[in-house]
């Protein structure tokens, strides 16, 4: 069984503060994702990274990075925390094998509020 | 880009009923099209997936339907039951996930 871990359920900072979120994967995929939820709009993707320090920008990179300096962990970090980044945080990991290959596998989720 | 569209955003039905749940995608490069549900407080979890070879599939009460022609799938729920109800995102990928591209969900409630 796949298990992606995320260090925290839920995370309260104040604006300005530098956040890490933290997320560790056990199946030694190449693929790891951070994605936002909001309410109405789904699953946002921030960044991926498909090998050990190497990232690609998602749809909303603004306002975070990403570090991989290892494989099976993928941290996302807020430089200048503001309130607009109150949200649902959700790492994924990916690379299976022959029909796994494309299955995303989500960890539980870290609810951030920034006040 | 890729942009995945889907309806209805919620959906209510009664306990035996079907549920029908739509998404289209505009980048006919996609080739891979899952549905994750997420019930309340838990992570995503695929629940089916269909690749662009092949047209239907079906696993128990759950079925998928592709139609490329149009850029369009949908997520069939037969006999659909109280823990059915969740939220349900579709989602597009074209080579290797990178426009892995969700729906913004669809909250389906069943009613006893």
């Amino acid at each position: 069984d796949v298990k992606v871990t995320q260090s925290s359920r839920y995370l309260v900072k104040r604006t300005g503060e530098k956040v890490f979120l933290e997320c560790v994967q056990d199946m030694d995929h190449e693929n790891m994702f951070w994605y936002r939820q909001d309410p109405g709009l789904g699953l946002r993707l921030i960044y991926f990274s498909y090998d050990v320090k190497m990232k690609e920008k998602g749809d909303i990179p603004e306002g975070y990075s990403v570090s991989r300096e290892k494989k099976e962990r993928f941290s996302l970090i807020l430089e200048s925390a503001s309130t607009n980044q109150t949200s649902m945080y959700l790492c994924a990991s990916r690379g299976g094998e022959g029909k796994d290959l494309d299955i995303q596998y989500f960890g539980a989720g870290t609810r951030l509020s920034v006040l | 880009g890729e942009n995945v569209e889907q309806h209805p955003s919620t959906l209510s039905v009664q306990e035996g009923d079907s549920a029908v749940i739509k998404c289209t995608y505009s980048d006919s490069a996609s080739n891979y099209f899952p549905w994750y549900k997420q019930e309340l407080g838990k992570r995503p979890q695929l629940i089916i997936d269909i690749r662009s070879n092949v047209g239907e599939k079906k696993d128990q009460r759950i079925a998928v339907t592709l139609n490329k022609t149009a850029k369009h799938f949908s997520l069939h729920i037969t006999e659909t039951q109280p823990e059915d109800s969740a939220v349900y995102f579709c989602a597009a990928s074209s080579f290797y996930g990178q426009n892995f591209v969700f729906g913004p969900g669809t909250r389906l409630s069943v009613l006893p």
